[in-house]
């Protein structure tokens, strides 16, 4: 059973759009929702994070959204740059600083010039 | 530098060998954890441990082994390879009372 649904698998988007992400969780326990950002041949790379206590958290050009009612969440990357063109993970994680993350599948964007 | 750091970052072997792949970090971290990411990119959690103590051990074959001989430390030892465990191995960490992970480069095994 998933427990994180990521969607769409892929994004293109030309320069200077905005890019959406979106993910959808099940386990109401999760209390932390990061966003990993990977480049081919690296490891994941923390971009932003948000906790079920706010709604939105802003860092440059990368807003989290949340949704604790709907249990969802989304990345959105404004001003998308080719530099941006990666792959996107959402993920959750509850139990504190033990707590393992439990990750979506992935987006790979695609930034055109 | 100040990172996560494994060894090797490549490791091709054959069908019915053992191997080790390294982790390390020197950020201090109490908490470390081994990842696997298969071919289609999907992560998944395998093992973590809190200062030495094993913690989360998921539904790994029970040919997987970690080791973590210091909290700086954290190994994977592998037996009987198959073809299905061909993928990258990520070793993460993270600070007491923190949430935020932190990934090393990954390991790509290759078993022909």
């Amino acid at each position: 059973q998933q427990q994180v649904k990521q969607s769409p698998q892929s994004l293109i988007v030309q320069k200077g759009g905005i890019s959406i992400i979106n993910c959808a969780y099940e386990n109401t326990a999760f209390d932390y929702f990061p966003w990993y950002q990977q480049f081919p041949g690296k490891g994941p790379a923390l971009l932003i994070a948000i906790r079920p206590d706010v709604s939105e958290k802003k860092e440059g050009r990368f807003t989290i959204s949340f949704n604790k009612s709907a249990k969802q969440f989304s990345l959105h990357i404004m001003d998308s740059q080719p530099g941006d063109s990666a792959t996107y993970f959402c993920a959750a994680s509850s139990g504190g600083s033990q707590g393992n993350l439990i990750f979506g599948k992935g987006t790979k964007l695609s930034v055109k010039p | 530098d100040t990172a996560v750091s494994q060894t090797p970052k490549y490791l091709v072997t054959q069908m019915g060998n053992d191997k080790s792949i390294k982790c390390e970090q020197n950020l201090g971290h109490d908490t470390m954890y081994w990842y696997k990411q298969d071919s289609k990119k999907f992560l998944k959690i395998m093992f973590s441990y809190n200062n030495k103590e094993l913690i989360i051990n998921e539904t790994v074959p029970n040919r997987f082994s970690p080791k973590s001989p210091d909290k700086a430390h954290l190994n994977l030892h592998i037996n009987s390879l198959e073809l299905g465990d061909s993928a990258v191995y990520f070793c993460a960490s993270n600070p007491a009372g923190g949430r935020e992970q932190y990934f090393g480069p990954g390991t790509r095994l290759t078993v022909t």
